[in-house]
């Protein structure tokens, strides 16, 4: 256990529904970051937070995904509409913010499922 | 993140050792090199990192090739719980670069009893 957690561990939903994933980082770490895994693949990055500000997009995140980290504590992240190509592993991870090349201490994930 | 290539799998038996090797031919000269494993079914996990010098940990020991364009990850007796996929990856350690991990596919490690 790395001390990140993630909220819920699975999820089935059919297509055209929204989800909604949460993620509580390790409590004094200042960075947090969301990654999305497909099967047979490393995770991809798809977001990244200073706290609770949002700094960096990659182009995965389509206009149907939207993250928050109120308050720079948990963060969520939503998928509106979702279809059948987002069916993955989304996984959160967190670090201290002190230097660019530190260690991210990932959650166990939430694993995605859209009929 | 520079590339790193790895090979897509390897076999150990249970209680040898075990060496993971990483090319990286276009590392800078300020990129850490990093290694994290993914146990099946779980996040990724850190193990080890080094810039120049050889480094060891519990978990692991990180041999980097004098020219830096190489590294490789050494454990020191496979267990069954080390089965897992391997990640090499380079990381910026100031300046130019992002903050999140370039994850390639890794090595899949099998152990064999």
């Amino acid at each position: 256990d790395t001390g990140v957690s993630q909220d819920p561990r699975h999820k089935i939903t059919k297509r055209g529904q929204n989800v909604t994933f949460r993620c509580d980082p390790i409590s004094e770490h200042n960075r947090l970051y969301w990654y999305r895994q497909t099967l047979g693949q490393g995770p991809e990055f798809l977001t990244y937070f200073q706290n609770e500000a949002q700094l960096e997009k990659s182009r995965l995140l389509s206009n149907r995904f939207s993250a928050e980290r109120p308050k720079g504590s948990f963060s969520t992240l939503e998928i509106q509409r979702t279809e059948q190509g987002d069916s993955a592993m989304y996984l959160c991870a967190s670090s201290l913010g002190t230097r660019k090349e530190e260690t991210q201490y990932f959650g166990p994930g939430t694993r995605l499922l859209v009929l | 993140d520079a590339k790193t290539t790895q090979p897509n799998s390897m076999e150990s038996n249970e209680e040898e050792p075990v060496h993971l090797p990483c090319n990286h031919s276009t590392i800078s000269g300020t990129d850490y090199i990093h290694w994290y494993r993914q146990l099946p079914s779980q996040g990724p996990e850190y193990v080890i990192h080094g810039l120049t010098s050889n480094v060891n940990n519990r978990m692991a020991s990180l041999a980097i090739a004098e020219d830096r364009k190489s590294s490789t990850l050494i454990l020191h007796r496979a267990t069954l719980r080390d089965a897992a996929v391997y990640y090499c990856i380079l990381r910026a350690r100031s300046g130019a670069g992002s903050y999140q991990l370039t994850f390639g596919k890794g090595t899949k490690l099998s152990v064999i009893p």
